[in-house]
C-alpha cells in the first residue's frame, strides 16, 4: 500500500534561518506530487506541484522554493524564514491525469513557527 | 478560474444532531469534487468523492451528492457525535485541464464542533 512520510512533524525556526521540510512517497512510482500551506485560521494555498523528477511548477510567488532529487522525495526550502512563513505544511501526492479519480493522500504536515 | 465557497463556521451542534455543509463550486469544465476532513493536529484524509453529475459520495455515514444543476456538493450527516468534530473542506479538481499536476482547489473549510 502505498504511504506518505512528512517530517518533521513541528519546527521552531528564527527569522532569517534556513528551511528544509522533506517529504517522501512509498508504495507508488512515478506521483504527482505537491506541497500546500495552510495559515492560521485560514484555507490551503497550493504553493508547487511537480509531475517528475526536477520539475516543479510554482502556484505563488514567495520566499520558498521546492524540489524533487527522486521520484518519490520532495523537498521545500528557504534560504532566509519571514515571520510570515509560519504555518501549517501539508505535503500530498496523487496518481496522474488518466489513472484514476483517487483525489490526493497528505502527509501528516509540518507545524512550523517563525520567531 | 476554479474556485470552492463553503459555508463560513465555526457549527456548533449537539451530539446526535443534523448536519449539513453547503459547499458551492465554479469551474471551467466538468470537475470531481471531494470532501476532507482535517482532526486537530494531523494532515488532511479523504472523506468521500463523486466523479460526475447525480453521483453520491458516503463515507463513516456522511453523503454528499454532485449537483451539476445547482453546481453544489454540499456535506450531510444525519447524526453527528463528538468524533466528528474536526474541519472539513470542500474541494474540486479537473484533472489534466491544467495540462499538469491534478490540482485540487480548495474551500476555506468549515469547522465543527459537537458537544455532548
Amino acid at each position: 500500500s502505498q504511504t506518505i512520510h512528512q517530517w518533521p512533524a513541528t519546527l521552531v525556526q528564527p527569522v532569517g534561518s534556513p528551511l528544509s521540510l522533506e517529504c517522501t512517497v512509498e508504495g507508488t512510482s512515478n506521483p504527482n506530487l505537491y506541497w500546500y500551506r495552510q495559515a492560521a485560521g485560514r484555507g490551503l494555498q497550493l504553493l508547487f506541484y511537480s509531475v517528475g523528477i526536477g520539475q516543479i511548477s510554482s502556484e505563488v510567488p514567495q520566499n520558498l522554493s521546492a524540489s524533487r532529487p527522486q521520484d518519490r522525495q520532495f523537498i521545500l526550502s528557504s534560504k532566509k524564514l519571514l515571520l510570515s512563513d509560519s504555518g501549517f505544511y501539508l505535503c500530498a501526492w496523487s496518481v496522474h491525469p488518466g489513472q484514476g479519480v483517487y483525489g490526493y493522500t497528505f502527509g501528516s504536515g509540518t507545524r512550523l513557527t517563525v520567531v | 478560474g476554479d474556485s470552492v465557497t463553503q459555508m463560513e463556521g465555526p457549527v456548533t451542534l449537539s451530539e446526535e444532531a443534523f448536519l449539513t455543509i453547503n459547499c458551492t463550486y465554479t469551474a471551467t469544465g466538468y470537475p470531481s469534487l471531494f470532501w476532507y476532513v482535517q482532526y486537530p493536529g494531523e494532515g488532511l484524509q479523504l472523506l468521500l468523492k463523486a466523479t460526475k453529475a447525480d453521483d453520491k459520495g458516503s463515507n463513516k455515514g456522511f453523503e454528499a451528492t454532485y449537483r451539476k444543476e445547482t453546481t453544489s456538493f454540499h456535506l450531510e450527516k444525519g447524526s453527528v457525535q463528538v468524533s466528528d468534530s474536526a474541519v472539513y473542506f470542500c474541494a474540486l479538481s479537473e484533472f489534466g485541464v491544467t495540462g499538469g499536476g491534478n490540482k485540487l482547489t480548495f474551500g476555506t473549510g468549515t469547522q465543527l464542533k459537537v458537544e455532548l
